[in-house]
C-alpha cells in the first residue's frame, strides 16, 4: 500500500535549466495538491488539480510554472529557466473526493546553483 | 488571503514538561488539521477536527477547535524527546485547498 510517492528526492539545476517534479498520488487517490516550503516556513499552496483538470491554480506564479496531472501516470510540476529564489522544498499532496485528511509524499528538494 | 498564525514559534522544554501550541486566525474554516514533519520528510496528518468545540485526543496529544471554528490548540501532557518536530496547523476552507500555519518548532530534551 503505497503512499504518495515523489520523486527525485533531490533536484540541482543551474539557473536557466527546467525542473520537472513528478508525483504520484496514493492509489484510489483522485485529487492532488502541489505545495512549496522554504526552510523554517510553513508550506504555501501552488496548484490543486484531479485527472486532466486544473481545480485551482491561484497559488502558482504566472510565468515559468505550469502543472499537469494526466489521465495515465503522475502529476508533473514544471518550472522552466530556474532561478535561485525557486530553491525549495515542493511537497505534493493527494486525497479522496470528500475525505478532509491528506497524504503528503516525502518531497523533493530543488536547489538551483 | 486567509492567514494562520500559529504561537509560539519555536519551544525548547524538558522531558516530562506539558505545552500547549496555539493556531489563530480572523477567517472561519470548515476544518482544521494538525500535521508533523520531520526533517527532510513530508507532513503526517495526526488529526482532523471539523465542528466548533471540538476536543479530540491522541494519547498524551489533546487538540481543540475553537466554537467559532478560527483557532484551535494543541496541548501535549508530558513531553517525551520523540515529540520532538515541526508541529503545523491547516485550515480548509470551501475550496479545499489547505492554508498552513508557519509551524511550531518543538524539542523535547531528555
Amino acid at each position: 500500500n503505497a503512499g504518495v510517492m515523489q520523486n527525485p528526492r533531490h533536484l540541482v539545476r543551474r539557473r536557466g535549466q527546467e525542473a520537472r517534479l513528478r508525483c504520484s498520488p496514493m492509489k484510489g487517490h483522485s485529487h492532488v495538491y502541489w505545495y512549496r516550503q522554504l526552510p523554517e516556513e510553513g508550506l504555501k499552496f501552488m496548484v490543486y488539480l484531479q485527472k486532466e483538470n486544473i481545480i485551482d491554480e491561484s497559488g502558482m506564479p504566472k510565468e515559468r510554472f505550469s502543472a499537469e496531472f494526466p489521465k495515465e501516470g503522475p502529476s508533473i510540476l514544471r518550472i522552466q529557466q530556474v532561478v535561485r529564489g525557486d530553491s525549495a522544498a515542493y511537497f505534493c499532496a493527494s486525497s479522496i473526493q470528500g475525505d478532509y485528511g491528506y497524504t503528503f509524499g516525502s518531497g523533493t528538494r530543488l536547489t538551483v546553483v | 488571503t486567509q492567514l494562520l498564525e500559529q504561537s509560539p514559534q519555536f519551544l525548547s522544554i524538558q522531558e516530562g514538561e506539558n505545552l500547549t501550541v496555539y493556531c489563530n486566525s480572523s477567517s472561519v474554516f470548515s476544518s482544521l488539521q494538525w500535521y508533523r514533519q520531520e526533517p527532510g520528510e513530508g507532513p503526517v496528518l495526526l488529526v482532523t477536527v471539523v465542528t466548533g468545540g471540538e476536543v479530540k485526543k491522541l494519547k498524551r496529544l489533546t487538540f481543540q477547535f475553537g466554537d467559532a471554528r478560527k483557532d484551535s490548540s494543541l496541548h501535549i501532557t508530558a513531553a517525551q524527546p520523540g515529540d520532538t518536530g515541526l508541529y503545523l496547523c491547516a485550515g480548509e476552507s470551501g475550496r479545499r485547498a489547505l492554508t498552513f500555519g508557519s509551524g511550531t518548532r518543538l524539542q523535547v530534551q531528555p
